[in-house]
């Protein structure tokens, strides 16, 4: 069985100072890891995905995730938070359960920016 | 924006009624997957819909049902609601078939309210 374990309930940083959160997972095989970001009052925005490809992976609005196999980690990193990044954000993966994909959410990272 | 659309935006009903909710997927993609986000927890897989069948569902009960229509979109369909059904309703589209991607993009759901 799949799983996502989001480390930090609650992360505040100060405007332009760096964002870490942190995501470990399970999975049975090899699988495909994603962030998604909610703001408030509003559905899920995919950030970046990873899929065997590279290790390293970039996304959109400056975010990147590395993939470490050895710690099963998929932590979500940016170097300069900006305002407009207070959100939720959900590390995600994916796994095949008969025909279907199905997407295991960790619990959330409410991340704060403070001016 | 994803291309993906639900309706209705709200719903308020009472215990016991039924529910329908609507999602329309995002051009070119065949396979819909419903999620049930309570308020604070990440979403939780109900099921998913490819080529008009239900090919994979999560532990929800028999009242919750769905369908899927030749054009792809897709309803949901909740019987005898409870309270802790009180919920926002998500949907995702994605490209599934041997050369598919296990890459969801969401909708921005819908707030249903049992009172």
């Amino acid at each position: 069985a799949q799983s996502v374990t989001q480390l930090d309930s609650h992360v505040s940083v100060s405007e332009g100072t760096p964002v870490l959160l942190r995501c470990n997972y399970s999975s049975s095989y090899s699988p495909s890891l994603f962030w998604y970001v909610q703001h408030p009052n509003k559905g899920l925005q995919l950030l970046l995905k990873y899929t065997s490809a590279a290790t390293l992976v970039k996304g959109i609005n400056g975010f990147e995730a590395e993939f470490k196999k050895s710690e099963t980690s998929f932590h979500l990193t940016k170097p300069s938070a900006h305002m407009s990044d207070a959100a939720e954000y959900f590390c995600v993966v994916s796994d095949r359960f008969g025909s279907a994909r199905q997407l295991t959410f960790g619990s959330g990272t409410q991340l704060t920016v403070l001016p | 924006e994803t291309g993906v659309t639900q309706s209705p935006t709200h719903l308020i009903k009472t215990r016991g009624q039924q529910v329908t909710l609507r999602c329309s997927s995002q051009s070119g993609h065949n396979t819909v997957s419903w999620y049930q986000q309570a308020l604070g927890q990440g979403p939780q897989f109900i099921f998913q819909y490819y080529r008009e069948e239900e090919n994979g569902r999560g532990n929800f009960p028999p009242r919750f049902s769905g369908l899927q229509f030749p054009n792809y979109s897709s309803e949901l369909n909740v019987n005898a609601l409870e309270l802790d059904d009180s919920a926002l309703y998500l949907c995702a589209s994605s490209a599934a078939g041997a050369f598919g991607t296990d890459t969801q993009y969401f909708g921005p759901g819908t707030r249903l309210t049992v009172l």
